[in-house]
């Protein structure tokens, strides 16, 4: 199973500042996904980030507001930019688990990280 | 509509209680399914994905129904540990990112 690491934990931010959040993967992996969970509800996907190529972004979410990057195979970051308190939120990274896979599903286990909480005043 | 649809509870059980979760889904396009289990304060987590002839994990069963788009997780003999929110999750076709419902908080009491 792959072990996930998120920086910071939490975070108390002034509005119009940005927050960059770094996620570290214990082993190589092609994809690494960006969630956001708001208090009281699931996750939402937010983007999806391969190595080497620019981040895939979910409707309702720009490039401009969440950059992410993704300098290599085992880590990622991104940036909430110009925050907002409606940008008071968990964000988690994930990754899909590369050596495991069910005999009758095609998708593998996908791992969190523990998240990064925020609040934005 | 919600892509992913869920009860959102609570339920308060007894201990040794047996409850059903119920989940449903609106894109026929869905691929693979799975029931997540989220403590408070953390990162969700695999319980069990869901196969399509149904498949039991000790006190856990889940079902799929993938003419009427529905999925059950049964949890046999509630334990208190058992206590946190349960996510349906569906993946789609052609998409690696997981879509996830909203949860349903499951509260074991003694």
């Amino acid at each position: 199973s792959a072990v996930i690491s998120q920086k910071p934990s939490r975070d108390i931010c002034q509005r119009g500042t940005s927050l960059t959040i770094q996620c570290q993967v214990d082993s190589q992996v092609t994809m690494m996904f960006w969630y956001r969970q708001q208090p009281g509800q699931s996750l939402t996907l937010i983007a999806t980030a391969n190595q080497g190529s620019e981040a895939t972004y979910e409707s309702g979410f720009v490039i401009d507001k969440f950059p992410i990057s993704r300098p290599n195979l085992t880590f990622s970051t991104l940036t909430v930019s110009n925050m907002s308190p409606e940008d008071s939120s968990i964000y988690l990274c994930s990754v899909e688990d590369q050596t495991s896979g069910g005999a009758f599903s095609s998708y593998n286990e996908q791992f969190f990280g523990p998240g990064t909480r925020l609040t934005v005043l | 509509r919600k892509e992913v649809e869920q009860d959102p509870g609570p339920f308060n059980v007894p201990e040794g209680a047996t409850v059903a979760f119920n989940c449903t889904y609106s894109n026929s396009a869905s691929q693979s399914f799975f029931w997540y289990r989220q403590d408070c304060r953390k990162e969700p987590k695999l319980l069990m994905s869901v196969y399509s002839s149904g498949n039991e994990d000790g006190r856990f069963t889940a079902q799929l129904n993938r003419a009427s788009q529905y999925i059950s997780l049964l949890i046999r003999d509630s334990k208190l540990s058992d206590s946190a929110t349960y996510l349906c999750v569906v993946a789609y076709t052609g998409r690696r990112a997981l879509t996830f419902g909203s949860g349903t908080r499951l509260q074991v009491q003694p």
